[in-house]
């Protein structure tokens, strides 16, 4: 399974931009990078995904280096309501859906 | 999109004894997963539930531990067996929707004390 490394934990104040980095080193060329956040006591949720090209939606951005060995998710102005753990998660093209969770980046927001 | 419900919300449940979770999604799926989550942990794919045949097991887990159903393309059942305090966990449902952008939608999840 290809594998994502993520900090443990980061810290962000209210209404500044977070930048939360996630390395994949041994991507494969068809394995899609995936943002879920799980609120706390919650089921996880999409956040965000991408392939080559940077992404923009309504929750985040996500910006993919050059070689894909690694992204960033990018929130424009954290709030309360981030306060969450984020996982950057390889989707397996090969595995349909089938998503491999890793240990995920708790966020915290300051106000 | 896709709502998806499961029951029991939490239990607790003496050692020894069974439960099942039922998940429930308001939309037909291709996809339905069973995820668990242990304390303080991120989440781990327990099976793949096919419709009308086996559930797809990873490593670790086992059909006689896990039993699991999915009668149509909107229920499923997983079932916790002869269970133990390491069963203690959060069990999650999760639906995807093949051909799709790998987006998945999770349950609100079923926290399970055993002791």
């Amino acid at each position: 399974d290809a594998k994502t490394t993520q900090p443990n934990s980061m810290e962000s104040n209210e209404e500044e931009p977070v930048h939360l980095p996630c390395n994949h080193s041994t991507i494969s060329g068809t394995d899609y990078i995936h943002w879920y956040r799980q609120l706390p006591s919650q089921g996880p949720e999409y956040v965000i995904h991408g392939l080559t090209s940077n992404v923009n939606n309504r929750m985040a951005s996500l910006a993919i280096a050059e070689d894909r060995k690694s992204s960033t998710l990018i929130l424009h102005r954290a709030t309360l309501r981030d306060a969450a753990v984020y996982y950057c998660i390889l989707a397996e093209s090969r595995a349909g859906n089938m998503l491999t969770f890793g240990g995920g980046t708790r966020l915290m927001v300051k106000p | 999109s896709a709502v998806i419900s499961q029951k029991p919300s939490r239990d607790i449940c003496q050692r020894g004894t069974s439960l099942t979770i039922q998940c429930q999604v308001d939309s037909q799926v291709t996809m339905m997963f069973w995820y668990r989550q242990q304390p303080g942990q991120s989440l781990t794919l327990i099976a793949t539930a096919n419709q009308g045949s086996e559930a797809t097991y990873e490593s670790g887990f086992v059909i006689d531990k896990f039993p699991i159903s999915r009668p149509n393309l909107t229920f499923s059942t997983l079932t916790v067996s002869n269970m133990s305090p390491e069963d203690s966990s959060i069990y999650l449902c999760s639906v995807g929707f093949w051909g799709a952008s790998y987006e998945q939608y999770f349950g609100p999840g079923t926290r399970l004390t055993v002791t």
